[in-house]
């Protein structure tokens, strides 16, 4: 297996743009999680999924993300609109069950100008 | 509650002599640990976990982590450090309380002296 995978590797938008990040999983794993890291706060979770179903979104910042995962090979995390305070790596992990190890892709990096 | 504790942002060995990056957890349940190394511009990589087995963890690239439930201490090791050991690491706890809460530490950015 390829591990999980990033897509883009790096994004620079301008404030106020939609911002699109894509995230395939490891194939056979139930869970997906999306993480933030900045060098203020670290690594933060920002929502999870089970089989395809939000289960914890309480890390989402505010109403201008939005996380969905259609299929079990598919997920994208929105930010619309975009804000500097928004730069940061963004990852994507998914795991078999929730207490095993979670894969982290390769992160986006994330600059809103 | 449950915290987890890096207890250095930044840890400076030489090329060939031991490791020792220090965590502290707190948690009211079972945890299971683990420990990730990020190398720069790359994403998280699982170097070892424990999941109430045997307390002496061996991971990947010759690390090593002893679980202390009465240190509630998690302590990661190496006995000689390479160059390409230098990058972050992570010390992380991850419990059921109820539903799974998976706390992330600070961080301990390893650098290593030729």
């Amino acid at each position: 297996d390829a591990g999980v995978i990033q897509s883009p590797r790096h994004e620079v938008t301008e404030m106020g743009q939609e911002v699109t990040l894509r995230c395939k999983p490891i194939s056979g794993h139930d869970y997906l999680f999306w993480y933030r890291q900045t060098m203020m706060r670290g690594l933060e979770l920002l929502i999870y999924f089970n089989n395809n179903v939000p289960i914890d979104d309480s890390g989402m910042p505010e109403d201008r993300f939005s996380a969905k995962m259609p299929n079990a090979s598919f997920s994208t995390l929105k930010i619309q609109p975009s804000e500097p305070r928004d730069s940061a790596v963004y990852f994507c992990a998914s795991s078999v069950q929730m207490n095993t190890e979670a894969f982290f892709g390769q992160g986006t990096r994330l600059t809103v100008v | 509650a449950q915290s987890v504790t890096q207890l250095d942002s930044h840890v400076s060995v030489s090329e060939g002599t031991p490791v020792l990056l220090r965590c502290n957890y707190s948690s009211s349940y079972s945890p299971s640990l683990f420990w990730y190394v990020q190398h720069p511009n790359k994403g998280l990589q699982l170097l070892l976990k424990y999941t109430s087995a045997a307390t002496l963890v061996k991971g990947i690239n010759g690390f090593e982590a002893e679980f202390k439930k009465s240190e509630t201490s998690f302590h990661l090791t190496k006995p000689s450090a390479h160059m390409s050991d230098a990058a972050e690491y992570f010390c992380v706890v991850r419990a059921n309380t109820g539903g799974f809460k998976t706390i992330f530490g600070a961080g301990t950015r390893l650098f290593v002296k030729a």
